[in-house]
Protein backbone atom coordinates (compact mmCIF):
# COMPACT_ATOMS: atom_id res chain seq x y z
CA UNK A 1 0.00 0.00 0.00
CA UNK A 2 1.25 3.21 -0.91
CA UNK A 3 1.25 5.98 2.26
CA UNK A 4 1.86 8.59 -0.65
CA UNK A 5 -0.09 8.79 -3.95
CA UNK A 6 1.28 10.99 -6.51
CA UNK A 7 -1.17 12.25 -9.26
CA UNK A 8 -0.72 12.02 -12.33
CA UNK A 9 1.17 8.89 -12.86
CA UNK A 10 2.45 10.11 -16.83
CA UNK A 11 2.30 14.14 -18.48
CA UNK A 12 3.32 14.64 -21.44
CA UNK A 13 3.12 18.36 -22.42
CA UNK A 14 4.80 20.97 -24.94
CA UNK A 15 7.89 22.98 -24.15
CA UNK A 16 6.21 26.61 -22.81
CA UNK A 17 3.46 24.75 -21.21
CA UNK A 18 2.72 24.71 -17.05
CA UNK A 19 2.03 21.35 -15.15
CA UNK A 20 1.15 20.82 -11.61
CA UNK A 21 1.96 17.05 -9.95
CA UNK A 22 -0.14 16.44 -6.96
CA UNK A 23 1.31 14.23 -3.64
CA UNK A 24 -1.44 13.07 -1.50
CA UNK A 25 -1.99 10.85 1.81
CA UNK A 26 -4.32 10.35 4.93
CA UNK A 27 -0.44 10.70 7.15
CA UNK A 28 0.68 14.07 8.91
CA UNK A 29 4.39 14.66 7.72
CA UNK A 30 7.34 16.20 9.48
CA UNK A 31 8.63 17.00 6.34
CA UNK A 32 8.08 15.92 2.29
CA UNK A 33 10.76 16.62 -0.13
CA UNK A 34 10.43 16.39 -3.95
CA UNK A 35 12.83 14.48 -6.28
CA UNK A 36 13.83 14.13 -9.58
CA UNK A 37 15.45 11.34 -11.31
CA UNK A 38 16.92 10.63 -15.20
CA UNK A 39 16.97 7.46 -16.92
CA UNK A 40 19.83 5.51 -15.14
CA UNK A 41 20.55 7.76 -12.35
CA UNK A 42 19.31 8.33 -8.84
CA UNK A 43 16.99 10.34 -7.37
CA UNK A 44 18.39 13.99 -7.12
CA UNK A 45 16.71 15.89 -3.97
CA UNK A 46 15.18 19.24 -5.39
CA UNK A 47 13.50 20.65 -2.06
CA UNK A 48 12.04 20.04 1.07
CA UNK A 49 9.45 21.91 2.74
CA UNK A 50 8.75 21.14 6.92
CA UNK A 51 6.03 23.97 7.60
CA UNK A 52 1.91 23.67 6.71
CA UNK A 53 1.59 26.29 4.15
CA UNK A 54 4.78 26.75 3.08
CA UNK A 55 5.93 27.79 -0.45
CA UNK A 56 8.92 27.25 -2.02
CA UNK A 57 9.77 28.48 -5.18
CA UNK A 58 13.46 27.19 -7.26
CA UNK A 59 13.55 28.94 -10.67
CA UNK A 60 10.46 27.97 -12.71
CA UNK A 61 9.34 25.31 -9.75
CA UNK A 62 7.17 26.26 -7.05
CA UNK A 63 6.34 23.83 -4.29
CA UNK A 64 3.55 23.56 -1.69
CA UNK A 65 3.44 21.71 1.07
CA UNK A 66 -0.37 21.17 2.59
CA UNK A 67 -1.66 23.45 5.97
CA UNK A 68 -2.23 20.10 7.58
CA UNK A 69 1.23 18.66 6.31
CA UNK A 70 -0.59 15.60 4.51
CA UNK A 71 -0.02 16.96 0.74
CA UNK A 72 1.94 18.80 -1.55
CA UNK A 73 2.15 19.92 -4.92
CA UNK A 74 5.08 20.59 -7.44
CA UNK A 75 4.25 23.52 -10.54
CA UNK A 76 6.54 23.99 -13.47
CA UNK A 77 5.54 27.15 -15.25
CA UNK A 78 6.67 27.22 -18.63
CA UNK A 79 8.19 23.79 -18.72
CA UNK A 80 11.64 23.32 -21.07
CA UNK A 81 12.66 19.86 -22.39
CA UNK A 82 15.36 19.56 -19.79
CA UNK A 83 12.40 19.30 -16.98
CA UNK A 84 11.72 15.76 -18.53
CA UNK A 85 12.18 13.35 -15.61
CA UNK A 86 10.50 11.22 -12.90
CA UNK A 87 9.11 13.35 -9.75
CA UNK A 88 8.76 11.74 -6.76
CA UNK A 89 7.72 13.34 -3.19
CA UNK A 90 8.83 11.33 -0.13
CA UNK A 91 7.67 11.85 2.91
CA UNK A 92 9.66 11.56 6.22
CA UNK A 93 6.56 10.32 8.75
CA UNK A 94 8.37 11.00 11.88
CA UNK A 95 12.16 11.53 13.29
CA UNK A 96 13.67 8.48 12.44
CA UNK A 97 15.24 9.57 9.10
CA UNK A 98 13.01 7.11 7.00
CA UNK A 99 11.23 8.40 3.89
CA UNK A 100 8.12 7.22 2.66
CA UNK A 101 8.23 7.63 -1.13
CA UNK A 102 5.37 8.13 -3.55
CA UNK A 103 5.35 5.99 -7.16
CA UNK A 104 6.47 8.95 -9.45
CA UNK A 105 4.96 11.23 -12.19
CA UNK A 106 6.92 10.55 -15.29
CA UNK A 107 6.95 14.16 -17.42
CA UNK A 108 7.92 14.16 -20.77
CA UNK A 109 8.37 17.78 -21.74
CA UNK A 110 8.84 17.95 -25.67
CA UNK A 111 10.13 21.07 -28.02
CA UNK B 1 35.01 13.67 -3.98
CA UNK B 2 32.82 10.64 -5.35
CA UNK B 3 29.72 11.33 -3.53
CA UNK B 4 27.69 7.74 -3.11
CA UNK B 5 29.11 5.07 -5.54
CA UNK B 6 27.40 1.30 -6.04
CA UNK B 7 29.09 -1.62 -7.59
CA UNK B 8 28.48 -3.54 -9.56
CA UNK B 9 26.10 -1.61 -12.04
CA UNK B 10 24.46 -4.69 -13.91
CA UNK B 11 24.61 -8.04 -12.80
CA UNK B 12 22.45 -11.60 -14.07
CA UNK B 13 22.21 -13.92 -11.75
CA UNK B 14 20.29 -17.04 -11.73
CA UNK B 15 17.91 -18.33 -9.38
CA UNK B 16 19.36 -19.25 -6.49
CA UNK B 17 23.01 -17.84 -6.65
CA UNK B 18 24.17 -15.27 -4.19
CA UNK B 19 25.79 -11.79 -4.62
CA UNK B 20 26.56 -8.96 -2.56
CA UNK B 21 26.04 -5.20 -3.49
CA UNK B 22 28.73 -2.79 -2.39
CA UNK B 23 27.71 0.85 -1.64
CA UNK B 24 30.45 3.44 -0.49
CA UNK B 25 30.08 6.80 0.43
CA UNK B 26 33.12 9.55 1.21
CA UNK B 27 30.56 12.33 2.95
CA UNK B 28 31.23 10.37 6.14
CA UNK B 29 27.77 10.56 7.21
CA UNK B 30 26.25 8.48 9.34
CA UNK B 31 22.69 7.54 7.73
CA UNK B 32 22.60 5.22 4.50
CA UNK B 33 19.84 2.85 3.22
CA UNK B 34 19.36 0.12 0.61
CA UNK B 35 16.53 0.80 -1.57
CA UNK B 36 14.78 -1.24 -4.27
CA UNK B 37 12.69 0.36 -7.46
CA UNK B 38 10.10 -1.21 -9.17
CA UNK B 39 7.85 0.30 -12.37
CA UNK B 40 4.38 1.67 -10.66
CA UNK B 41 5.98 0.88 -6.80
CA UNK B 42 8.14 3.91 -6.54
CA UNK B 43 11.41 3.51 -3.80
CA UNK B 44 10.72 1.41 -1.07
CA UNK B 45 13.27 0.46 1.79
CA UNK B 46 14.92 -3.05 2.30
CA UNK B 47 17.25 -1.69 5.33
CA UNK B 48 19.12 0.76 6.79
CA UNK B 49 21.70 1.95 8.94
CA UNK B 50 21.96 4.53 11.41
CA UNK B 51 25.91 4.10 12.08
CA UNK B 52 29.09 2.02 12.07
CA UNK B 53 27.87 -1.54 13.17
CA UNK B 54 24.37 -1.19 13.59
CA UNK B 55 21.52 -1.73 10.83
CA UNK B 56 17.31 -2.35 11.06
CA UNK B 57 15.03 -3.87 8.62
CA UNK B 58 12.86 -1.66 6.64
CA UNK B 59 9.86 -1.28 4.68
CA UNK B 60 10.86 -5.01 2.51
CA UNK B 61 13.35 -6.75 4.17
CA UNK B 62 12.58 -10.55 3.19
CA UNK B 63 15.35 -12.17 1.37
CA UNK B 64 17.88 -9.60 1.74
CA UNK B 65 20.85 -9.00 4.38
CA UNK B 66 23.08 -5.80 5.37
CA UNK B 67 26.16 -5.40 6.64
CA UNK B 68 27.88 -2.13 8.38
CA UNK B 69 31.29 -2.81 9.41
CA UNK B 70 32.83 0.27 8.11
CA UNK B 71 30.96 3.74 8.47
CA UNK B 72 31.89 3.91 4.79
CA UNK B 73 30.33 0.92 3.18
CA UNK B 74 27.20 -0.48 3.88
CA UNK B 75 26.58 -4.34 1.61
CA UNK B 76 23.22 -5.42 0.76
CA UNK B 77 23.33 -9.42 -0.09
CA UNK B 78 20.98 -12.13 -1.82
CA UNK B 79 21.57 -15.41 0.20
CA UNK B 80 19.31 -17.19 -2.79
CA UNK B 81 18.13 -14.99 -5.08
CA UNK B 82 14.71 -15.19 -6.56
CA UNK B 83 13.40 -13.93 -9.86
CA UNK B 84 11.21 -11.26 -7.77
CA UNK B 85 13.95 -9.61 -6.30
CA UNK B 86 14.53 -8.49 -10.16
CA UNK B 87 14.63 -5.12 -9.66
CA UNK B 88 16.93 -1.82 -9.83
CA UNK B 89 18.31 -1.09 -6.22
CA UNK B 90 19.83 2.17 -5.28
CA UNK B 91 22.02 2.80 -2.21
CA UNK B 92 21.38 6.80 -0.09
CA UNK B 93 23.28 8.51 2.51
CA UNK B 94 21.86 11.26 4.54
CA UNK B 95 23.20 14.67 5.62
CA UNK B 96 20.38 16.19 7.87
CA UNK B 97 16.96 15.92 5.93
CA UNK B 98 18.63 15.24 2.20
CA UNK B 99 19.57 11.89 0.97
CA UNK B 100 21.87 11.17 -1.34
CA UNK B 101 21.70 8.75 -3.89
CA UNK B 102 24.22 6.43 -6.25
CA UNK B 103 23.85 5.50 -9.26
CA UNK B 104 21.94 2.68 -8.84
CA UNK B 105 22.22 -1.32 -9.20
CA UNK B 106 20.29 -3.25 -12.47
CA UNK B 107 20.08 -6.84 -11.10
CA UNK B 108 18.01 -9.43 -13.29
CA UNK B 109 17.33 -12.66 -11.70
CA UNK B 110 16.44 -15.40 -14.27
Amino acid sequence: TQLLEQSPQFLSIQEGENLTVYCNSSSVFSSLQWYRQEPGEGPVLLVTVVTGGEVKKLKRLTFQFGDARKDSSLHITAAQPGDTGLYLCAGEPNSWGKLQFGAGTQVVVTP
Amino acid sequence: NAGVTQTPKFRVLKTGQSMTLLCAQDMNHEYMYWYRQDPGMGLRLIHYSVGEGTTAKGEVPDGYNVSRLKKQNFLLGLESAAPSQTSVYFCASRRGVEQYFGPGTRLTVT
